[in-house]
């Protein structure tokens, strides 16, 4: 079964901390691995995208990385700010002519003052 | 704003009724998606539209469940005879794809369904 599992569940960080986010994944064949930041109550907005060649990614303050091998990536957050307080999503991509998302049950991330 | 646009934002129906949700993309991109999201849960993948062709459906789409993207522009959920399962944030992204290019997908801000 494709799977995306996402630790932790939640996280709890003081303004100007770094954290880190993973994010394992079953999905055969893979295309691409997405990050996305969703503040609650809106739409998911896109972070990184990744294919297999890739091995980092920055976006802002924003790092993700992913290891091809292994299934995992995971996401670096730097000198956290209270408007990074959100939920943060993995998605896996197929390839191979389906072109379903497998989506992360997300971490949901507070930033603390 | 990330330019997709959904209408209704939110829609308080009884048990039972039908509801339809419209979602307009990014003019130029070809690819439409719908999902559902619960609370504390990522989004599900419910079907998607490459131009106005509805390319694959997820098992969750029941028979209640129709979509359709006329024209391969605006596209419509539409949901008969709600049922409190039904309760949730239905999202709609759109995105540009040409050959095996990964482009990215933009999301629109969803249209939050509360079934009484």
């Amino acid at each position: 079964k494709n799977q995306v599992e996402q630790s932790p569940q939640s996280l709890i960080i003081l303004e100007g901390k770094n954290c880190t986010l993973q994010c394992n994944y079953t999905v055969s064949p893979f295309s691409n691995l997405r990050w996305y930041k969703q503040d609650t109550g809106r739409g998911p907005v896109s972070l990184t995208i990744m294919t297999f060649s890739e091995n980092t990614k920055s976006n802002g303050r924003y790092t993700a990385t992913l290891d091809a091998d292994t299934k995992q990536s995971s996401l670096h957050i730097t000198a956290s700010q209270l408007s990074d307080s959100a939920s943060y999503i993995c998605v896996v991509f197929k390839t191979g002519g389906s072109y379903i998302p497998t989506f992360g049950r997300g971490t949901s991330l507070i930033v603390h003052p | 704003d990330t330019g997709v646009s959904q209408d209704p934002r939110h829609k308080i129906t009884k048990r039972g009724q039908n509801v339809t949700f419209r979602c307009d993309p990014i003019s130029e991109h070809n690819r439409l998606y719908w999902y559902r999201q619960t609370l504390g849960q990522g989004p599900e993948f419910l079907t998607y539209f490459q131009n106005e062709a509805q390319l694959e459906k997820s098992r969750l789409l029941s028979d209640r469940f129709s979509a359709e993207r006329p024209k391969g522009s605006f596209s419509t959920l539409e949901i008969q005879r709600t049922e409190q399962g039904d309760s949730a944030m239905y999202l709609c992204a759109s995105s540009l794809r040409w050959g095996t290019e990964t482009y990215e997908q933009y999301f629109g801000p969803g249209t939050r369904l509360t079934v009484t």
